[in-house]
């Protein structure tokens, strides 16, 4: 049981450079989450997920894109990356259909954007 | 404003020393309320949380008060230890727009136990 797993770790992009990143779960929850981690900001969450085949814009979702085409997975796209999307992303999942209980991380990815 | 404002920002403690760490939400049919700490360079992990149903939970060193009249609620840990020191997040279900829950989390405390 992995739990939560992200890809890739790190990252480096250069502006205008697109790029996926992964996160999977193997807990067959349905709502999962990414956020941004940037310093004194908290998590910040980007785009979220329900169930499979749904998405929903959370905080800040500008220049992101999501799709949650399988349960156990959930993409987090960006078209043109720009030097303020520097950060550290996580996913995160949950289970019940309230989205009430306990989030599970996955160990984040480092993305830099010069 | 913030839906979860959090305080303070910087917490500073002698080793053996109570911490008290405060939040406020906006949203009165909030009803789950976790706290995450974070180590340097690791994921956020759940170490207690509470429901709108109760008002306080405990586990060994570490429990939360939750008042839902004043929409605050609070992390305490009893006898720091330096292995305490994080970040501290709380966290508060707030109602989406599509009629989820989806936690909302506060922009958390940097805990330092100074031995």
């Amino acid at each position: 049981n992995a739990g939560v797993t992200q890809t890739p770790k790190f990252r480096v992009l250069k502006t205008g450079q697109s790029m996926t990143l992964l996160c999977a779960q193997d807990m067959n929850h349905e709502y999962m989450y990414w956020y941004r981690q940037d310093p004194g900001m908290g998590l910040r969450l980007i785009h979220y997920s329900v169930g499979e085949g749904t998405t929903a814009k959370g905080e800040v979702p500008d220049g992101y894109n999501v799709s949650r085409l399988k349960k156990q997975n959930f993409l987090l796209g960006l078209e043109s990356a720009a030097p303020s999307q520097t950060s550290v992303y996580f996913c995160a999942s949950s289970s019940t259909s309230r989205g009430a209980y306990e989030q599970y991380f996955g160990p984040g990815t480092r993305l830099t954007v010069t | 404003g913030e839906n979860v404002e959090q305080h303070p920002s910087t917490l500073s403690v002698q080793e053996g020393d109570s911490a008290v760490i405060k939040c406020t939400y906006s949203d009165s049919a909030s009803n789950y309320f976790p706290w995450y700490k974070q180590e340097l360079g690791k994921r956020p992990q759940l170490i207690i949380d509470i429901r709108s149903n109760v008002g306080e939970k405990k586990d060994q060193r570490i429990a939360v008060t939750l008042n839902k009249t004043a929409k605050h609620f609070s992390l305490h840990i009893t006898e720091t230890q330096p292995e305490d020191s994080a970040v501290y997040f709380c966290a508060a279900s707030i109602r989406a727009s599509g009629g989820s829950y989806i936690p909302t989390f506060g922009r958390g405390t940097s805990l330092i136990v100074h031995p």
